[in-house]
């Protein structure tokens, strides 16, 4: 049964640092992983999506890495701001299937 | 234009009532999806449509969970004698079609609290 985890559960960090998000999966075989921002009473927003056959994912200060032979992905964010606040989650798809398996998510706070 | 919208935004009900649960999707989206998301958990898949049928109904948690879609537009979730695990926030995505690369997205949510 595919899991999927997420490291820290929350982070707070100064403003203008660069951070990394964790996220984790232990079956190998997924289809895709998504990375959302989940902002209060918003609902979710897609940051990026990275297919099973890509290392990597970029849009403006965020960027996302793929490794499925360790199971692990990251969600690097640079010179992060007070509006990047929000709990982020990753998600995978498994091959030739539409449901989404979820982490957690990571509440992330930029301090000004 | 205009997204997912869900409603209504907030409900508190009694432990044993019944409660309907309201998705709007995107105009055109196909596929429609139910998510419930329970507090420091991460979300659980309910059900999917395609059209107004829905082939997978594997992740409702009991026969108290309930859903439909009409016109191939707008979805309901219905809660019958609603228990206070069930408190939790209801998502709806939809999507295009179903296949596996095509882009999810969420509602706003309904935030579902059962005293």
């Amino acid at each position: 049964k595919q899991e999927v985890t997420q490291i820290p559960a929350a982070l707070s960090v100064p403003e203008g640092e660069n951070l990394v998000l964790n996220c984790s999966f232990t079956d190998s075989a997924i289809y895709n992983l998504q990375w959302f921002r989940q902002d209060p009473g918003k609902g979710l927003t897609s940051l990026l999506l990275i297919q099973s056959s890509q290392r990597e994912q970029t849009s403006g200060r965020l960027n996302a890495s793929l490794d499925k032979s360790s199971g692990r992905s990251t969600l690097y964010i640079a010179a992060s701001q007070p509006g990047d606040s929000a709990t982020y989650l990753c998600a995978v798809k498994l091959d030739s299937n539409y449901q989404l398996i979820w982490g957690a998510g990571t509440k992330l706070i930029i301090k000004p | 234009g205009a997204g997912v919208s869900q409603s209504p935004s907030n409900k508190v009900t009694e432990k044993g009532k019944d409660v309907e649960l309201r998705c709007d999707p995107i105009s055109g989206h196909t596929a429609l999806y139910w998510y419930r998301q329970s507090l420091g958990q991460g979300l659980e898949f309910l059900i999917y449509f395609q059209g107004n049928s829905a082939p997978d109904k594997s992740g409702l948690p009991s026969d108290r969970f309930s859903a439909e879609r009409t016109g191939g537009s707008v979805s309901t979730l219905t809660i019958q004698r609603t228990q206070q695990e069930d408190s939790a926030v209801y998502l709806c995505a939809s999507s295009l079609r179903s296949v596996s690369y095509n882009e999810q997205f969420f509602g706003p949510g309904t935030r579902l609290t059962v005293l």
